[in-house]
């Protein structure tokens, strides 16, 4: 099992750049979730989906979009991507006891 | 929420071990205590949980207070790849599947 993955690594983008981060997983799990970690800090919810076709914003949902494509894939879009948006985000899903995170990817927005 | 309190960092010496604290005073009664770490630039990685009695896994055991409002993780053996901020997390039974909130966390440094 590759687990969680996340596409891409790296990216950069400018002010009012679009993008999308891709999120897959292939534990057959209900759930799944966008983080985000900005330097020295905890990680916070954007984003999460109980289940396929379902989606609820968490603690940071403004400026951000969500498609749960699948019952493998969850994705965050980017519209009009903002200096304060560079982070890492990480994509989890579960059931439980843990939630299992993907690599994370690191966005820049210049 | 519950919050959190923990220690912003703490040392250990290589292969001995580690018990790093957490104070949830404000814990509810159906809320488990979830245990997190963060290996440097990689995703968190979960470790354990408990409700009311010790546990013990392959990577750590986790003790409760009778009161539940702390708990210690303790590690064994410490080893250079146990370097990694550790998160205490209390989550609600009712949403295993929830979302996890995240505090600072405590960075562990392991000298050799």
């Amino acid at each position: 099992n590759a687990g969680v993955t996340q596409t891409p690594k790296f990216q950069v983008l400018k002010t009012g750049q679009s993008m999308t981060l891709q999120c897959a997983q292939d534990m057959n799990h209900n759930s799944m979730y966008w983080y985000r970690q900005d330097p020295g800090m905890g990680l916070r919810l954007i984003y999460y989906s109980a289940s396929e076709g379902t989606t609820d914003k968490g603690e940071v949902p403004n400026g951000y979009n969500v498609s749960r494509l699948n019952k493998r894939e969850f994705s965050l879009r980017l519209e009009s991507a903002a200096p304060s948006q560079t982070s890492v985000y990480f994509c989890a899903s579960s059931p439980p006891p843990g939630q299992y995170f993907g690599p994370g990817t690191r966005l820049t927005v210049t | 929420d519950a919050k959190t309190t923990q220690p912003n960092s703490m040392e250990s010496n290589e292969e001995e071990p580690v018990h790093l604290p957490c104070n949830h005073s404000t814990i509810s009664g159906t809320d488990y205590i979830h245990w997190y770490r963060q290996l440097p630039s990689q995703g968190p990685e979960y470790v354990i949980h408990g409700l009311t009695s010790n546990v013990n896994n392959r990577m750590a055991s986790l003790a409760i207070a009778e009161d539940r409002k702390s708990s210690t993780l303790i590690l064994h053996r410490a080893t250079l790849r146990d370097a990694a901020v550790y998160y205490c997390i209390p989550h609600p039974i009712y949403n295993q599947g929830g979302k996890l909130i995240f505090g600072q966390g405590t960075e562990l440094s392991v000298k050799p």
